[in-house]
């Protein structure tokens, strides 16, 4: 059984620029969150998605998207990065959507803005 | 809106030296509350999910408690390995997000 896996582990960027970063859920799990996790912060969550439709957002703006592929992948999209995105970005995934179920963490892409 | 208070910030222990971590929780309604351990350079890892007041769990040296505005994460003669920072985090009740509220952690150093 496999674990959740991202990708890239590391990312820099510049201000303004664009960026998607991927995550392969656990096997078996159809439902898929990422949290934003700033330095010494806990992780705030960003949305959720299950069966590729989002189902649940924090408060985050227009610019953070999402997607959820039919082998429930997911992807991060980050549009007109700013300082302030420069975070750990953690992917988990779980069982279902019910509440109280256990998530399953990657171990994160490290995202820097300069 | 959901809050979640950490106490201590960090703690230093001697190994075997028994202490408790704090989290204090305030949220409309309570769906659970979840306890999970971190690594550096690893995201979260699941420990204890708890639902209502009195209930207790417990992994290996490791104990959590539930009352209506607090948690607690017992830990009973810890060894270096037990060394990481300790998240808290509330799940809501009613409609809306999903997702889980976090504390900042509790980053706990076990001394050999």
């Amino acid at each position: 059984e496999t674990g959740v896996t991202q990708s890239p582990t590391h990312l820099i960027k510049t201000r303004g620029q664009q960026v998607t970063l991927r995550c392969s859920s656990q096997s078996g799990h159809n439902t898929v969150s990422w949290y934003q996790q700033a330095l010494g912060q806990g992780p705030q969550f960003i949305f959720q998605y299950y069966r590729e439709e989002e189902n649940g957002r924090g408060n985050f703006p227009p610019r953070f998207s999402g997607l959820q592929f039919p082998n429930y992948s997911s992807e991060l999209n980050v549009n007109a990065l700013e300082l302030d995105d420069s975070a750990l970005y953690l992917c988990a995934s779980s069982l279902n959507r019910a509440v109280n179920e256990k998530l399953f963490f990657g171990s994160g892409t490290q995202l820097s803005v300069l | 809106e959901d809050q979640v208070t950490q106490s201590p910030e960090a703690l230093r222990l001697q190994e075997g030296e028994s202490s408790s971590l704090n989290c204090s929780y305030t949220v409309s309604g309570l769906r659970g509350l979840f306890w999970y351990r971190q690594d550096p350079g690893k995201g979260p890892e699941f420990l204890f999910t708890l639902y209502s007041a009195g209930e207790e769990k417990e992994k290996e040296r490791l104990k959590a408690t539930l009352t209506k505005k607090e948690s607690f994460l017992h830990i009973t003669a810890p060894k270096p390995e037990d060394s990481a920072t300790y998240l808290c985090a509330v799940q809501a009740s009613g409609g809306g997000a999903d997702g889980l509220t976090f504390g900042k952690g509790t980053h706990l150093i076990i001394q050999p």
